[in-house]
Formats: C-alpha cells, sequence, structure tokens
C-alpha cells in the first residue's frame, strides 16, 4: 500500500457543484502540499499546510490538514470547468526525528471533470 | 520567462538508445529535483541536488545519471533506454533543501516514449 492515499481516484462534478478531495498519510504528516497538473504541463503549486489544524484558501479551492487523522482535505465551491484537472497531494512523512532533505512522497493523484 | 524550463518536451527513441534531458531554472534555488511518473500518474523522486552536490539518489537503475553543472542546471542521462522506462519526468527546484516552506516549484514535464 501507498504511503499517501487520496480519494477518490476520480471525480465527474456538473459545474456550481462543491466537491472534496482527500488525502491520509500511513504516518505522521510534517508537511502537505497540494498541487494541480493539467495534460501536457507540470504541476502547479496551489497551497501548502504546515501545522495542525491549518487551514488555507485561495479563491475558491480550501485546503485543511488534519494532523491527528493524518489526513488532509482540499475542497473547491461552486466547482468551474477551469478546476478540471489531477490533484496531487505531496507530503513529508519521515520517521520522528528522521531528516526530510525535500523528499516529497505524492499520492497517486484525484483526475476531477467539470461538466459545463 | 519560465522558472523551471525543460527540454525536450517530448522524446520518442528505439529501445537501447542513450538520451538526455536537460533542466534549467531560473528563481536563484539552491536545490534541484527529478521525478519520475508513471502511466498511473504516480510521481515519485529520483535524484535531488543542492547546490550541486548530489543529496538524495533513490533506488533507480544506475542506467539513469544525473549530473548539476551549476546550481540552476540539472540533466538527467539514461543509457540502454528500456521500455519501461517510458513515462513523463519532472524537474523540479526548491529555495533549499528539505521541506520547511519550501515550495517545489515544476517544469512542464518531458514525455519519454522507448519504442
Amino acid at each position: 500500500s501507498q504511503e499517501l492515499e487520496q480519494s477518490p481516484q476520480s471525480l465527474i462534478v456538473q459545474e456550481g457543484k462543491n466537491l472534496t478531495i482527500n488525502c491520509t498519510s500511513s504516518k505522521t504528516l510534517y508537511g502537505l502540499y497540494w498541487y494541480k497538473q493539467k495534460y501536457g504541463e507540470g504541476l502547479i503549486f496551489l497551497m501548502m499546510l504546515q501545522k495542525g489544524g491549518e487551514e488555507k484558501s485561495h479563491e475558491k479551492i480550501t485546503a485543511k490538514l488534519d494532523e491527528k487523522k493524518q489526513q488532509s482535505s482540499l475542497h473547491i465551491t461552486a466547482s468551474q470547468p477551469s478546476h478540471a484537472g489531477i490533484y496531487l497531494c505531496g507530503a513529508d512523512i519521515k520517521d520522528k526525528g528522521g531528516t526530510s532533505y525535500g523528499k516529497l512522497t505524492f499520492g497517486q493523484g484525484t483526475i476531477l471533470t467539470v461538466h459545463p | 520567462d519560465t522558472a523551471v524550463s525543460q527540454t525536450p518536451k517530448y522524446l520518442v527513441t528505439q529501445m537501447g538508445n542513450d538520451k538526455s534531458i536537460k533542466c534549467e531554472q531560473n528563481l536563484g534555488h539552491d536545490t534541484m529535483y527529478w521525478y519520475k511518473q508513471d502511466s498511473k500518474k504516480f510521481l515519485k523522486i529520483m535524484f535531488s541536488y543542492n547546490n550541486k552536490e548530489l543529496i538524495i539518489n533513490e533506488t533507480v537503475p544506475n542506467r539513469f545519471s544525473p549530473k548539476s553543472p551549476d546550481k540552476a542546471h540539472l540533466n538527467l542521462h539514461i543509457n540502454s533506454l528500456e521500455l519501461g522506462d517510458s513515462a513523463v519526468y519532472f524537474c523540479a527546484s526548491s529555495q533549499w533543501v528539505g521541506l520547511a516552506k519550501n515550495i517545489q516549484y515544476f517544469g512542464a514535464g518531458t514525455r519519454l516514449s522507448v519504442l
């Protein structure tokens, strides 16, 4: 099993609907990054969460980090076709006291389709 | 100007060939990375360099050899290409080593197809 699991793996919604993507870790999270990828393009940085309970928003996208649950959620309000793409969570997963060296472990991605 | 640029964007080659992918960043960052994304979109780190020094070297076949001539460039050379090497390779950079408030910026990717 993977260290970071995203759910759902794919999501199809109608424009205007709200949606949530989850990212769950099998180990303690020390920082969580959300990226968006469009076909043929690189990963676009969305948000970084570093503390338990932290919540950040950018336009219609909100991300939260629940350290106790070892989970992060990404919520999109009133989705638009421009939100379509692959959402990836990446995290610093290491044993307590270990050194990171910037190694990001990624989830398998969630493919979001938004129908107009 | 693109912050992290990779060339080529597409690479189609025969099995057994040797090929290189180049990456350049103009962000003034100290750390650069190579990631591989397989057909299932699973993204995994391969290498990381900090100021031209190798700091992350995941379990990657030794046919893959990264080279950093200076801290703005990180190239990836692949010898004796195999079918399983077909993937999208992403270069990324960040200001320093470690993940404390240290965002990694990604290039557009190089789509490698080995025939």
